[in-house]
C-alpha cells in the first residue's frame, strides 16, 4: 500500500490461524497502549488499548497483553481472516501528555 | 471516520512553493494532530492543537506552520516545500480530554519534485 514501509517485518498466516503480533515499547513511563490497523490507502484506524494497570485486555477476535518487565506489548488476532490484512501499528502514551509514539508497524498477510 | 476529511488528497507541487493542507471535522473535537508517514518511520508528530488558536510542537515540526481559528479546521502549511517533505500526513482528533485513541483522516499523499 503507499502508505506503508517497504521493508516493514511481515507475518504471513493462513485463514483461519491466530496471529501474534509483537511491539517492543520504549518509554517507562508510557501509561496507555493502543493498537491501530492500517489498510492500503487508508488512515490507521484502532483496534484495542490497554492501561499499563492491566496485563490482558480483550475485544472481539482480538487480546493484547502486556508486560511491563520487558516493555512488550503484543496483538492477538483469532481466526485470522482475508480482512485482516494490512499493517498493524502498536503506540504509547502519557498520561496528561499530548504526544503519541508509533512504532514501525508490521505487515500481516492472510492466506487465503 | 469521526468526521474527518482531509484536502487536497493527492498534491504534487515543486520545490520552493508554500503548500497547505486542510483538516476539516464536524463533531466538535478539541484535539487535533498532524502527522507524517514515511516508508520505516511509522508515523511522526508534526503539530497539535488543543484548542482554537492553540497550538503546539511536535517532533518534526521544521519547516511547518499550522494555524486553527476555528474548531473544526486545522491547516498545515509547508512554508517553503522540500523533497523531504515528500510524505503521506494524516489528520487525526482525539475525542475528549483524556482521550488516547486518536481517529485518523483519509490522509494527502503529498510529492514534492
Amino acid at each position: 500500500g503507499e502508505n506503508v514501509g517497504l521493508h516493514l517485518p511481515t507475518l504471513s498466516v493462513q485463514e483461519g490461524d491466530n496471529s501474534i503480533i509483537n511491539c517492543a515499547y520504549s518509554n517507562s513511563a508510557s501509561d496507555y497502549f493502543i493498537w491501530y490497523k492500517q489498510e492500503s490507502g487508508k488512515g490507521p484506524q484502532f483496534i484495542i488499548d490497554i492501561r499499563s494497570n492491566m496485563d490482558k485486555r480483550q475485544g472481539q477476535r482480538v487480546t493484547v497483553l502486556l508486560n511491563k518487565t520487558v516493555k512488550h506489548l503484543s496483538l492477538q488476532i483469532a481466526a485470522t481472516q482475508p480482512g485482516d490484512s494490512a499493517v498493524y501499528f502498536c503506540a504509547e502514551a502519557s498520561t496528561g501528555g499530548f504526544k503519541t509514539i508509533f512504532g514501525a508497524g508490521t505487515r500481516l498477510f492472510v492466506k487465503a | 471516520d469521526a468526521g474527518i476529511t482531509q484536502s487536497p488528497r493527492h498534491k504534487v507541487t515543486e520545490t520552493g512553493t508554500p503548500v497547505t493542507l486542510r483538516c476539516h471535522q464536524t463533531e466538535n473535537h478539541r484535539y487535533m494532530y498532524w502527522y507524517r508517514q514515511d516508508p520505516g518511520h511509522g508515523l511522526r508528530l508534526i503539530h497539535y492543537s488543543y484548542g482554537v488558536k492553540d497550538t503546539d510542537k511536535g517532533e518534526v515540526s521544521d519547516g511547518y506552520s499550522v494555524s486553527r481559528s476555528k474548531t473544526e479546521d486545522f491547516l498545515l502549511t509547508l512554508e517553503s516545500a522540500t523533497s523531504s517533505q515528500t510524505s503521506v500526513y494524516f489528520c487525526a482528533i482525539t475525542e475528549g480530554q483524556g482521550g488516547y485513541e486518536q481517529y485518523f483522516g483519509p490522509g494527502t499523499r503529498l510529492t514534492v519534485t
